[in-house]
């Protein structure tokens, strides 16, 4: 079946680390996104990517960085520069167009 | 700049009464619009979607949704709802033509659901 894997569901990092999250798809989607949700405020746009080997900043891109070296793949790290990065992390990917995105499972950063 | 509001944060229905989530949005093209549903600890379904054509649409679960230019709404509606319809709904809304092919999401409305 055709979807988007995230790995670890559960993590849990001290502060200071670096941590990085994976984000797996084989929709063979051009298009990939990380979101960032905290309670109450939706969905935060923190990366995408349109094509491999490029990709932009969202709305909350400091402290974070991402690499996209194949399609299938969009790793996101998160830095210590990242002052409050305990939440909930989902990846998207989208064909193009007027089309939907596609989301994974999240993975829930916990920093101890 | 662009925004989605959802006004109410949380809404409290009872199984087997009808259901109505509100979006608004501010844009300055023509958008298209999407409503998601989210189980706790989970990620994002698609429910249904809108780019042109017939204002009312309809999704997967019962749902549908209208969307009015004029109010520049898009709600989602169900008739009649069950238990398992307790869950985080989000309006997501992209702009034609925009960079990235970016959505702005509302800020989501949880329902619960009395038995």
């Amino acid at each position: 079946d055709g979807g988007i894997t995230q790995s670890p569901k559960y993590l849990f990092r001290k502060e200071g680390q670096n941590v990085t999250l994976s984000c797996e798809q084989n929709l063979n989607h051009d298009a990939m996104y990380w979101y960032r949700q905290d309670p109450g405020q939706g969905l935060r746009l923190i990366y995408y990517s349109q094509i491999v080997n490029d990709f932009q900043k969202g709305d909350i891109a400091e402290g974070y960085s991402v690499s996209r070296e194949k399609k299938e793949s969009f790793p996101l790290t998160v830095t210590s520069a990242q002052k409050n990065p305990t939440a909930f992390y989902l990846c998207a990917s989208t064909i193009g167009g007027y089309n939907e995105q596609f989301f994974g499972p999240g993975t829930r950063l916990t920093v101890l | 700049a662009q925004s989605v509001t959802q006004p109410d944060i949380h809404i409290t229905v009872s199984e087997g009464a009808s259901l109505e989530l509100r979006c608004n949005y501010s844009y300055g093209a023509t958008p298209y619009l999407f409503w998601y549903v989210q189980s706790p600890g989970q990620g994002l379904q698609l429910l249904l979607k809108y780019f042109s054509g017939d204002t009312l649409v309809q999704g997967i679960k019962g749902f549908e949704a209208e969307f009015k230019r004029s109010q520049s709404s898009f709600n989602l509606r169900k008739p009649s709802v069950h238990w398992s319809d307790a869950a985080e709904y989000f309006c997501a809304v992209g702009m034609i033509k925009a960079a990235g092919n970016k959505l702005t999401f509302g800020g989501g409305t949880r329902v619960l659901v009395k038995p």
